[in-house]
């Protein structure tokens, strides 16, 4: 059975602080995919990134990176010079590879709440 | 493109009480997905549907039905309500590119709550 870990509940930094978010994974497959999705206050889901087993450069994105180690199961998300907009829930989720035809679920984590203050 | 659409967006059931929560996609994805979110919880699937008139159970299925009669939407049915559905609803849709690597696009969600 797959699952994600998001230890962290709550995170409070004050702007322009860097915050990493961590995430730790298990799963038996040796294909799988691991996203990233933001819950700002509206209440929407954001996708932020995917990256897939294979693949573990680390990305960076703007102010966003991603620490993909696959040694240690964790796909962790930092954010540098946080602002207040970052403000939300982020969530880590996993997905397995699965034959075409085929969905492939997500299974989340709990979320990290994260809120940015002046 | 609209993207995902869902109705309502905030609806209060009585127990005992039955409604369909609706989710319209417009992406023509072929896989679509119902998720739940309870408060300070991740994501959990209830059902999702690999094309139409093809469902399949997800994690936590019981008290809802689903069909899927078009490629556009995928309803969700709530027969008897509960106080433990109460719930922000999630309706999903995708269409992989690679076999498993499929983004799912998210819906705004369903804010249901029974008494």
């Amino acid at each position: 059975a797959q699952k994600v870990t998001q230890a962290q509940t709550e995170i409070s930094v004050v702007e322009k602080e860097d915050v990493t978010l961590d995430c730790v994974y298990e799963t038996r497959d040796t294909t799988y995919y691991l996203f990233w999705y933001k819950q700002p206050p509206s209440g929407e889901l954001v996708f932020l990134i995917r990256r897939n087993s294979f693949d573990e450069q680390n990305e960076i994105s703007g102010r966003y990176s991603w620490n993909f180690q696959k040694s240690t199961s964790s796909f962790n998300f930092t954010i540098t010079a946080s602002q207040v907009v970052d403000s939300a829930v982020y969530f880590c989720a996993l997905s397995e590879a699965v034959n075409t035809g085929t969905a492939s679920k997500l299974t989340f984590g709990t979320g990290t709440r994260l809120q940015v203050t002046l | 493109n609209a993207g995902v659409t869902q109705t309502p967006k905030f609806r209060i059931l009585k127990i005992g009480q039955s409604m369909t929560l609706q989710c319209t996609q417009d992406m023509n994805h072929n896989y679509m997905y119902w998720y739940r979110q309870d408060p300070g919880m991740g994501l959990k699937l209830i059902y999702y549907s690999v094309g139409a008139g093809i469902t399949d159970k997800g994690e936590v299925p019981n008290g809802y039905n689903v069909s899927r009669s078009t490629t556009e939407d995928f309803p969700l049915r709530l027969e008897l309500a509960a106080p433990s559905q109460t719930s922000v609803y999630f309706c999903a849709s995708s269409y992989p590119e690679r076999e498993g690597d499929n983004e799912q696009f998210f819906g705004p969600g369903t804010r249901l709550t029974v008494l």
